[in-house]
This record gives structure tokens, C-alpha cells and sequence, in this order.
């Protein structure tokens, strides 16, 4: 059971340059959801989704987007990435329901010059 | 807008010291509130969480919080720190209005534990 994982770890772009980032989960969780960390601001959530094919906005969604094609896999792509995105990105997932926590990944660190 | 706030962004402590990190939260509401910490290098793990009940709770590693319902507050305490607690501490907060798992998190404050 590996819980949460991501892929890549670290990754280095250009500005303009795309991505997209992996996260995997085998606990069979309904919600899923992608964080970005920058310091003195803890973590703030960009998109989610409660369900295969379904995703929705979070607080801070400008220049990303996702896709939830399979439940078990959530991806978060970078259209063209610009210096604001570099970010340490966190996934997490969760069961359905008010009570259930979050269970994160290890994380990837973005640098964009 | 829904808030959580930490107090203290860094805190240094040497080991055997008492640990209090103060959390406080903005919502009227019914709330699930957590503490999740960050070792170095590492993800976000779980030290404890209180959903209802008793509203002292005990989580991993000897840590404790405490709801205070009237105060918005859920601080945490350690009445004794190693120098394994180094790590980043974060209060995060999850408003029953419906929906998904809304988690509003703290800035986080970083302890540093000395020998």
C-alpha cells in the first residue's frame, strides 16, 4: 500500500514551458486535490475533484489545470509556466464525507526561471 | 472569508522545554479541526484531529491539543520536546458548509528543537 505518491519529485522549466504533474493514490479515495506550499503562507488549494471525471476550482486555480480521467489518478497541468508558479505542489486524497482526512503525497518542488 | 491563524511563524526551544503553538480559527460554524507536521524533506502527515467529543485530544508522539469552542482556538502542546520535533507545524481547519473536504490551513510555524 503506498498511500499517495507523485511523480516527478523535482523538475526545473522555462518560462512558457508546460507540464504535468502525477499523483497516484490506491486507497480507492473519491476526493482528490492538488496544494501548492510557498513559505509564510502554509498551503493553499488550487483544484479538486470529487469524483472520476469531475473537477473544480479551489482557491488559487489561474494557470493550472486538471484532469481526473481514472479515480485513482489526478493530474495537474501548467499550461505555460511563469516564475510565479514555483511552488513546492503537495496532492492529497480523502474518503467521501465531512470527517475524513486528508492523506498527502511526498510532493514535487517546481522551479520556474 | 474562512481563516485559520497561527501566531508564532518560528519558534525555538530547547530540549525537555514545554510547547504550546497557538491556532486560532475564523468560522462560525461546525468545524473539524486538525494539526498536520512537516518533518524536513518530507509530506504532510496527520498528529491529530478533533471531530466532536472530549475536547482534549491526544494524537502521535506525546502531543495534545485543545478545543476551545468559545475562543475559536485549537492549540497544541508537548509538555516535553525533542530534538526530533524540528519540523513545521501547520493548524488547518475544515468548515461543515457542505461539499468536499474544504481544508483551510495556518501559515505554519516552524519549531526548531536544539540539544
Amino acid at each position: 500500500n503506498a498511500g499517495v505518491t507523485q511523480t516527478p519529485k523535482f523538475r526545473v522549466l522555462k518560462t512558457g514551458q508546460s507540464m504535468t504533474l502525477l499523483c497516484a493514490q490506491d486507497m480507492n479515495h473519491e476526493y482528490m486535490y492538488w496544494y501548492r506550499q510557498d513559505p509564510g503562507m502554509g498551503l493553499r488549494l488550487i483544484h479538486y475533484s470529487v469524483g472520476e471525471g469531475t473537477t473544480a476550482k479551489g482557491e488559487v486555480p489561474d494557470g493550472y489545470n486538471v484532469s481526473r480521467l481514472k479515480k485513482q489518478n489526478f493530474l495537474l497541468g501548467l499550461e505555460s509556466a511563469a516564475p510565479s508558479q514555483t511552488s513546492v505542489y503537495f496532492c492529497a486524497s480523502s474518503y467521501i464525507g465531512q470527517s475524513r482526512e486528508q492523506y498527502f503525497g511526498p510532493g514535487t518542488r517546481l522551479t520556474v526561471t | 472569508a474562512q481563516s485559520v491563524s497561527q501566531h508564532n511563524h518560528h519558534v525555538i526551544l530547547s530540549e525537555a522545554a514545554s510547547l504550546e503553538l497557538g491556532c486560532n480559527y475564523s468560522y462560525g460554524g461546525t468545524v473539524n479541526l486538525f494539526w498536520y507536521v512537516q518533518y524536513p524533506g518530507q509530506h504532510l502527515q496527520l498528529l491529530l484531529k478533533y471531530f466532536s467529543g472530549d475536547p482534549l485530544v491526544k494524537g502521535i508522539k506525546g502531543f495534545e491539543a485543545e478545543f476551545i469552542k468559545s475562543k475559536f482556538s485549537f492549540n497544541l502542546r508537548k509538555p516535553s520536546v525533542q530534538w526530533s520535533d524540528t519540523a513545521e507545524y501547520f493548524c488547518a481547519v475544515t468548515p461543515f458548509s457542505g461539499g468536499y473536504n474544504k481544508l483551510i490551513f495556518g501559515a505554519g510555524t516552524r519549531l526548531a528543537v536544539h540539544p
